[in-house]
């Protein structure tokens, strides 16, 4: 079958990094997305990889071992309003795709 | 407007009711999809819709009915509500033909329940 793990919660503090790691297993693989989401809203867009390696935007780096089955999502100098739920999602080979349930992050002063 | 936009917002609705979320998206977007999220879990999907016209059925699909009359809108019926479709409701559009990220975008998502 088809699953993604992600961890239910975490904890970090403003100003650290944090690390968000996410295995998945699916059926064909088209690409890994990452999502944040703050409560009561719509998820929005942070990141795509296909390829092996480490993707940098700003204080935002995701990261792909596609033989591992593996991703991270690692967010630096950590700000209050980074207090959300991030969302791992792989596509398949038909490119839909399969959501994690999501790491809630808090961010504590 | 810009983007995709949900309505209603917000709806409490009576079990063995008919309703219809409306989803519309002004990106040209080929390709529209409707999830539900419920805690705990993933999103996961409902319908979906490559392009108007066609439509698919998602990983949930049951209870739940669509049309894609045009590029622009994709409603989502409910023809019998029941307890159990109580969620948050979200639409996304995407368009791979713009790339090769495929990336889905949202709408505010609709809170349903049924009572």
């Amino acid at each position: 079958g088809q699953n993604i793990d992600q961890p239910t919660e975490m904890t970090a503090t403003e100003g650290a990094i944090v690390q968000i790691n996410c295995t998945y297993q699916t059926s064909g693989f088209n690409g890994l997305f990452w999502y944040q989401q703050h409560a009561g809203e719509a998820p929005t867009f942070l990141s795509y990889n296909v390829l092996d390696g480490l993707e940098e935007k700003g204080r935002f780096s995701s990261f792909l071992s596609r033989s591992k089955g593996y991703s991270y999502l690692l967010l630096k100098e950590l700000q209050m309003k980074d207090s959300a739920s991030y969302l791992c999602a792989c596509m398949d080979s038909n490119y839909q795709l399969i959501w994690g349930a999501g790491t809630k992050l808090i961010i504590k002063p | 407007i810009a983007g995709i936009t949900q309505a209603p917002t917000s709806q409490i609705l009576a079990a063995g009711r008919r309703m219809t979320l409306r989803c519309t998206q002004d990106m040209r977007h080929n390709a529209m999809y409707w999830y539900r999220q419920d805690l705990g879990l993933g999103l996961r999907l409902i319908h979906y819709s490559n392009t108007a016209g066609t439509t698919g059925k998602g990983e949930v699909p049951d209870g739940y009915s669509v049309s894609r009359a045009n590029t622009d809108d994709f409603p989502l019926t409910l023809a019998s509500a029941v307890p159990s479709q109580t969620s948050v409701y979200f639409c996304a559009s995407s368009d791979p033909g713009l790339g090769d990220t495929d990336t889905q975008y949202f709408g505010p998502g609709t809170r349903l329940t049924v009572l």
